[in-house]
């Protein structure tokens, strides 16, 4: 069963940093490109980062380019997103997903997990 | 940039159908997926590339694209299948459209 739990949200002030990972069983992780979702309060979804498979390629949505980083340890089934210079507008559930797909696209994903929450408030 | 349109809600009588489209230029033309969420809940595959569903997914589910629009119908629809529907096509990015509530009466 595949499993995707998300860690590491909470509250920031604005400027700060966070870390989120994802730690993904019941699959062969090192196989799939993995990607970053989120979702502000009450709004739709919207696309972040994916990551390849081997994590040599790495794409980024315009509106965190430059500030968040995607990483994975495919010794530890891990996904990260490093978020600095944090700003009100990322103010969101962070979901990691499993891509079906090459990462350079396109692709969609089957598996998503429950998110962990990042509020970016002074 | 890409941009999917969908109705902010659709309502659909209980064990009706509901059909909840996404709208954009030539869509047709992509793979077209679409994701149901709970309130607090993750999203669900429940269709992709145009008109196939995952393992577990309800029959009553079905999809199709052509043309400038892509839908997502519900047969037989039940209490349970009321949520949040997104669709999300690859254009160099992933894009996903607005989302659709689907109420049940």
């Amino acid at each position: 069963e595949v499993q995707l739990l998300e860690s590491g949200g909470g509250l920031v002030q604005p400027g700060g940093s966070l870390r989120l990972s994802c730690a993904a069983s019941g699959f062969t992780f090192s196989s799939y490109a993995m990607s970053w979702v989120r979702q502000a309060p009450g709004k739709g979804l919207e696309w972040v980062s994916t990551i390849s498979g081997s994590g040599g390629s790495t794409y980024y949505a315009d509106s965190v380019k430059g500030r968040f980083t995607i990483s994975r340890d495919n010794s530890k089934n891990t996904l990260d997103l490093q978020m600095n210079s944090l700003r009100a507008e990322d103010t969101a559930v962070y979901f990691c997903a499993k891509v079906v797909g090459s990462s350079a696209g396109p692709y969609h994903f089957d598996y998503w997990g429950q998110g962990t929450l990042v509020t970016v408030s002074s | 940039s890409y941009e999917l349109t969908q109705p902010l809600s659709v309502s659909v009588a209980l064990g009706q159908t509901a059909r909840i489209t996404c709208g954009a230029n030539n869509i047709g033309s992509k793979n077209v997926h679409w994701y149901q969420q709970m309130p607090g809940q993750a999203p669900v595959l429940v269709i992709y590339r145009d008109s196939n569903r995952p393992s577990g997914i309800p029959e009553r589910f079905s999809g199709s694209n052509s043309g400038n629009t892509a839908t997502l119908t519900i047969s037989r629809a039940q209490a349970g299948d009321e949520a949040d529907y997104f669709c999300q096509v690859w254009d160099i990015i992933t894009v996903f459209g607005g989302g659709t509530k689907l109420t049940v009466l």
